[in-house]
């Protein structure tokens, strides 16, 4: 199994529509847990942390469920800017006190007028 | 904003030679990355570098792959022997004690 792994679309979906991605991840020693946007060609940057309770910023909102080790992100709304590449991002901490975070594939997502 | 500085956007080498990509993280981040991509596939995790010394690293990462933080600033990738499946592009990146990592916008290597 991947450690992370994701759907890798594309998703296409008219303006205005919600959307939602799922991650699962393998590791069930996984600390924290982020959705990072990937545009073409560019670096990830965050888009919001994964909390336990789920959290909303805006538009999106992202759920935690350690039992299943599953994780998602709801797009509400979506608009023409938010095509991109969306990357499940998973934190473990290692022995010795350093950290790795693993990455999915990425979901493309294509929104279109 | 602070950000991760990473130069140069751009290089391009000879296969064989060996290549030095390097990285301004943020100040007081705590750990350290590099990742690649390789043109249109996944971000894959090299390398991890906390308290001066690597915690831990990718099977991709083996003996043509090293890596520094030799002044307390710079956070180098060396690749000793380049080779043609070394072309993608290097993203670092830093993180503090707790929360996300802030990614460079990358270099792009090209091995001709």
């Amino acid at each position: 199994r991947k450690e992370v792994e994701q759907d890798p679309g594309p998703f296409n979906v008219p303006e205005g529509a919600t959307v939602a991605f799922n991650c699962t991840y393998s590791n069930s020693a996984s600390q924290s847990f982020f959705w990072y946007r990937q545009d073409c060609r560019k670096e990830p940057k965050l888009l919001m942390s994964v909390y336990s309770s789920g959290n909303e910023d805006g538009r999106f909102t992202a759920q935690l469920n350690r039992a299943s080790q599953y994780i998602s992100l709801l797009i509400r709304d979506s608009k023409l800017s938010d095509s991109a590449t969306y990357l499940c991002v998973v934190n473990v901490v290692i022995t010795g006190g350093g950290n790795k975070l693993t990455f999915g594939t990425g979901t493309q997502l294509k929104v279109e007028l | 904003e602070p950000e991760v500085t990473q130069t140069p956007s751009h290089q391009v080498t000879q296969m064989g030679q060996e290549v030095i990509l390097r990285c301004v993280p943020i100040s007081n981040h705590l750990y350290f990355y590099w990742y690649r991509q390789i043109l249109g596939q996944k971000v894959e995790f090299l390398v991890s570098f906390y308290n001066n010394e690597i915690s831990e690293k990718s099977e991709i990462f083996d003996d043509q792959f090293s890596v520094e933080r030799p002044d307390g600033s710079n956070f180098t990738l060396k690749i000793r022997s380049t080779k043609l499946e070394d072309s993608a592009m290097y993203f670092c990146a830093s993180r503090p004690g707790q929360g996300f990592a802030t990614f460079g916008s990358g270099t792009r290597l090209t091995v001709v």
